[in-house]
């Protein structure tokens, strides 16, 4: 089976550092994605990790640690277009490469 | 290169309707996917059509089934329609299966929203 945990929601104040994280259990791992929702829109690309180890894209990092089932979206210098839901999503390694989603973190960020 | 273009974007039907959902995949992109997106969750996985065939599917029933094209365009069909049906439906594409880049993520389409009364 396959499992993806993220918190519900977290809130954050604008110019701060905030750390979401996400654990998986999956059967098999190819890949880990980061997506940005804003409400009322899909998801949009924001990293992707298949590697152990931190990959920096300007404000936002994602870090994976395989051995750990576990990555982190790291969001720098906090801004106010920065609040949205935050989806972890892992590709399994199997035949047909299907993407699975977790249920998504809403992120609050206050003046 | 054109994004993800889904049709209709929003539309009401009334429970035991039938409805058909489009979605032309980004230039390039030979698989698609199809996720349900309840209000406050992440998307669910529904199916994913490869070379015209399904190859992969989730928790759903065999009301909700797909099609896709030679064009790799795609359609999903959900017969029987039931409240909890009420959802955002999500398209998403990507380049074909096999090796994996942060070049070869998911892209979406911008959603149908489906309201059964």
């Amino acid at each position: 089976g396959q499992n993806i945990d993220q918190p519900t929601e977290m809130t954050a104040t604008e110019g701060a550092i905030v750390q979401i994280n996400c654990t998986y259990q999956t059967s098999g791992f190819n890949g880990l994605f980061w997506y940005q929702q804003h409400a009322g829109e899909a998801p949009t690309f924001l990293s992707y990790n298949v590697l152990d180890g931190l990959e920096e894209k300007g404000r936002f990092s994602s870090f994976l640690s395989r051995s750990k089932g576990y990555s982190y979206l790291l969001l720098k210098e906090l801004q106010m277009k920065d609040s949205a839901s935050y989806l972890c999503a892992v590709r399994a390694r199997n035949r047909d490469d299907k993407i699975i989603f977790g249920k998504g973190t809403r992120l609050h960020i206050l003046p | 290169e054109t994004g993800v273009t889904q049709s209709p974007t929003h539309l009401i039907k009334t429970r035991g309707q039938q409805v058909t959902l489009r979605c032309s995949s980004q230039s390039g992109h030979n698989t698609v996917s199809w996720y349900q997106q309840a209000l406050g969750q992440g998307p669910q996985f529904i199916f994913q059509y490869y070379r015209e065939e399904e190859n992969g599917r989730g928790n759903f029933p065999p009301r909700f089934s797909g099609l896709q094209f030679p064009n790799y365009s795609s359609e999903l069909n959900v017969n029987a329609l039931e409240l909890d049906d009420s959802a955002l439906y999500l398209c998403a594409s990507f380049p074909t299966s096999g090796r994996v880049s942060g070049a070869n993520v998911l892209t979406f389409g911008a959603g149908s929203r489906l309201t059964v009364l």
